[in-house]
């Protein structure tokens, strides 16, 4: 089945330092990929959607400027949370698709535990 | 941003028990997935729906895409103790993005 890699799955960060998590899709070619981020004991809220090769399009109330996304190949995409505060602390988690969302399901990666001090 | 009613919000139930869950939207989905996730990992798929009306196993889990298309149902038979976890369902429309519902959290009462 589709496999989705994410690194790092925990860091911990000094407020104002930035922070790059990558997520990769390791045995299918991903057009498409999602950033989501979860606080505890609540649902996933989707912060941006990236297509290879394309700006990413951010959810409302996503500021673009401190949530970095680049979706350089078919295989890997990068969250870099830039100048980090300690509200930034949650789960990010990423998803890809391989096709037309209408066809494929998406796979998460196992996520990241980002912990601003 | 949107989100589906799911319930029961928490579920506590003996092990071999049977598990029902359930979700409900406002609008039409033509896509129903159900995942599974544990504590400090994403979301696992669990099944796909692409149909109304569509019954659909994986082991002793079986879902259904509502007629309606507003609503989706995910039901485990003979619970164990690997079962525990939050069970999510989402649902999409085309190729809008995929919504997420509030969560069933599962515990096993020893």
């Amino acid at each position: 089945g589709a496999v989705v890699s994410q690194h790092p799955s925990w860091v911990i960060c000094k407020s104002g330092t930035s922070v790059k998590i990558e997520c990769r899709s390791l045995d299918f070619q991903a057009t498409t990929m999602f950033w989501y981020r979860q606080f505890p004991k609540q649902s996933l809220m989707l912060m941006a959607t990236s297509n290879e090769g394309s700006k990413a399009t951010y959810e409302q109330g996503v500021e673009k400027d401190k949530f970095l996304i680049n979706h350089a190949s078919l295989t890997l995409s990068t969250l870099t949370v830039t100048s980090a505060h300690p509200e930034d602390s949650s789960f990010y988690i990423c998803s890809a698709s391989s096709t037309l969302p209408t066809d494929s399901p998406l796979h998460f990666g196992n996520g990241t535990r980002l912990t601003v001090t | 941003g949107q989100q589906l009613n799911q319930s029961p919000q928490s579920m506590f139930i003996q092990e071999g028990e049977d598990v029902s869950m359930n979700c409900t939207s406002s609008s039409i989905f033509n896509t129903w997935l159900w995942y599974k996730q544990d504590p400090g990992e994403g979301p696992v798929l669990l099944i796909a729906l692409y149909k109304a009306g569509e019954l659909t196993s994986n082991g002793r889990l079986t879902a259904q895409f509502g007629i309606t298309r507003k609503d989706s149902f995910l039901n485990i038979s003979a619970s164990i103790p690997s079962d525990v976890g939050i069970y999510f369902c989402a649902g999409r429309l085309g190729n809008e993005k995929l919504t997420f519902g509030t969560g069933t959290r599962l515990t096993i009462i020893p």
